[in-house]
């Protein structure tokens, strides 16, 4: 199986600032990497997919990057509604697998 | 609008069968793969396994010995069977759409269902 690897796994940050989360994968995985967004109570969604495509109606301060074992998701200007818990999750191999997550948290 | 809706029992006997369905509105199953993933209270999330609207099925390694998955497309629903549950499997279920264009991801997920295995 692909390990993914999230760091960090919280951090806190204010509305406004820009937030970088990194995820690891064990074994090279192309652009097969996707991120997702989790508020507490609902379920996952998805915010990139391929690494850095931005799914329909995300708004556009979300920005994915990366390509091989390193990828980050960035929040340019962190609102309150973003504050959730996020988790990157690999589509090259079988099983797929999910990072641990990073909650953001309100500083 | 694709939605997604799980349901089945909430809570289950240890050594039994944990049976869910998740039905399909507001779209077609045909020529996407369904996928059930699960989350333990507090913890992250797990994948368990996909069927695609053929019927072929991927299953997590992991459980591939207990799970058993479904799919009715006239019904336009997918079914899940998870066999000899401990409180192990305790945990929210998802549904989700796996879609797949160049890459695999999960556009439309359902809201999640509580299952609880106790006595």
């Amino acid at each position: 199986d692909i390990q993914m690897t999230q760091s960090p796994s919280s951090l806190s940050a204010s509305v406004g600032d820009r937030v970088t989360i990194t995820c690891r994968a064990s074994q090279s995985i192309s652009s097969y990497l996707n991120w997702y967004q989790q508020k507490p109570g609902k379920a996952p969604k998805l915010l990139i997919y391929a690494a850095s495509s931005l799914q329909s109606g995300v708004p556009s301060r979300f920005s994915g990057g990366g390509s091989g074992t390193d990828f980050t998701l960035t929040i340019s200007g962190l609102q309150p509604e973003d504050f959730a818990t996020y988790y990157c999750q690999q589509s090259y191999s079988m099983p797929l697998t999910f990072g641990g997550g990073t909650k953001v948290e309100i500083k | 609008q694709v939605q997604l809706q799980e349901s089945g029992p909430g809570l289950v006997k240890p050594s039994e069968t944990l049976s869910l369905t998740c039905t399909v509105s507001g779209g077609s199953m045909n020529s996407y793969f369904w996928s059930w993933i699960r989350q333990p209270a507090g913890k992250g999330l797990e994948w368990i396994g996909r069927i695609y609207s053929s019927g072929n099925t991927n299953y997590n390694p992991s459980l591939e010995s207990r799970v058993t998955m479904s799919v009715d497309t006239p019904k336009n629903e997918f079914s899940l069977k998870l066999s000899s549950v401990t409180a192990a499997d305790t945990a929210i279920y998802y549904c989700a759409r796996d879609i797949n264009i160049g890459n695999y991801y999960m556009d439309v997920w359902g809201k999640g269902t509580t299952v609880t295995v106790s006595s």
